[in-house]
């Protein structure tokens, strides 16, 4: 059972626009969600977070909204640049260490 | 600089052998994990000790043992090496447990058994 879903496998945008990128879960006991950049061959690497007690948290170019009420999260990040290409990860979890991670999304930005 | 490390980058092993990946961090961080990332490119928690302690053990064979001679090493040992295990393993670590406490990841290991 998949509780955390990345449904776009990859997702492309020009250079200085927006990209979006969603991330839908189905546990309703999830508290604390992020979001993890993985470029090839290096380990993921954490980006931005957001509690369940937040709408939205902003960082830089990079802003996670949640809505609780549809189970969806998504990332924006404006503008785009062509070192914002690679595969990002959102993760939950319900108050402990343990994180559970969606697939991943392939985002290629084109310059 | 390394902050989490891992040896070897890759491997490529027959069946049946027994294999062993390291992992070390430099944070001083309290909680170490293994994470599995499969062919469909789940990233699952395997194993998560805290000061050396085991805390977690998530549904992984018994043919995998975890061994953290101290608080910045946590190294997975494999026995008997089946064509399934054939992954992308990552070591992480984090300060503290608990959700807020972010993890780093170390660069990964890509076993292939052949």
């Amino acid at each position: 059972d998949q509780q955390v879903k990345q449904n776009s496998p990859s997702l492309s945008v020009q250079e200085g626009r927006i990209s979006i990128l969603n991330c839908d879960y189905t546990n309703s006991m999830f508290d604390y969600f992020l979001w993890y950049k993985k470029y090839p061959a290096e380990g993921p690497t954490f980006l931005i977070s957001i509690s369940s007690i937040k709408d939205k948290n902003e960082d830089g170019r990079f802003t996670v909204f949640l809505n609780k009420s549809a189970k969806h999260l998504s990332l924006h990040i404006v503008p785009s640049q062509p070192g914002d290409s690679a595969v990002y990860f959102c993760a939950a979890t319900s108050g402990t260490y343990k994180y559970i991670f969606g697939t991943g999304t392939r985002l290629k930005v084109l310059a | 600089d390394t902050a989490v490390s891992q040896t070897p980058k890759y491997l490529v092993t027959q069946m049946g052998n027994d294999k062993s990946i390291k992992c070390e961090q430099n944070l001083g961080h309290d909680t170490m994990y293994w994470y599995k990332q499969d062919s469909k490119k789940f990233l699952k928690i395997m194993f998560s000790y805290n000061n050396k302690e085991l805390i977690i053990n998530e549904t992984v064979p018994n043919r995998f043992s975890p061994k953290s001679p101290d608080k910045a090493h946590l190294n997975l040992h494999i026995n008997s090496l089946e064509l399934g295990d054939s992954a992308v393993y990552f070591c992480a670590s984090s300060q503290v447990m608990g959700a807020e406490n972010e993890q780093f990841f170390g660069p990964g290991t890509r076993l292939t058994v052949l």
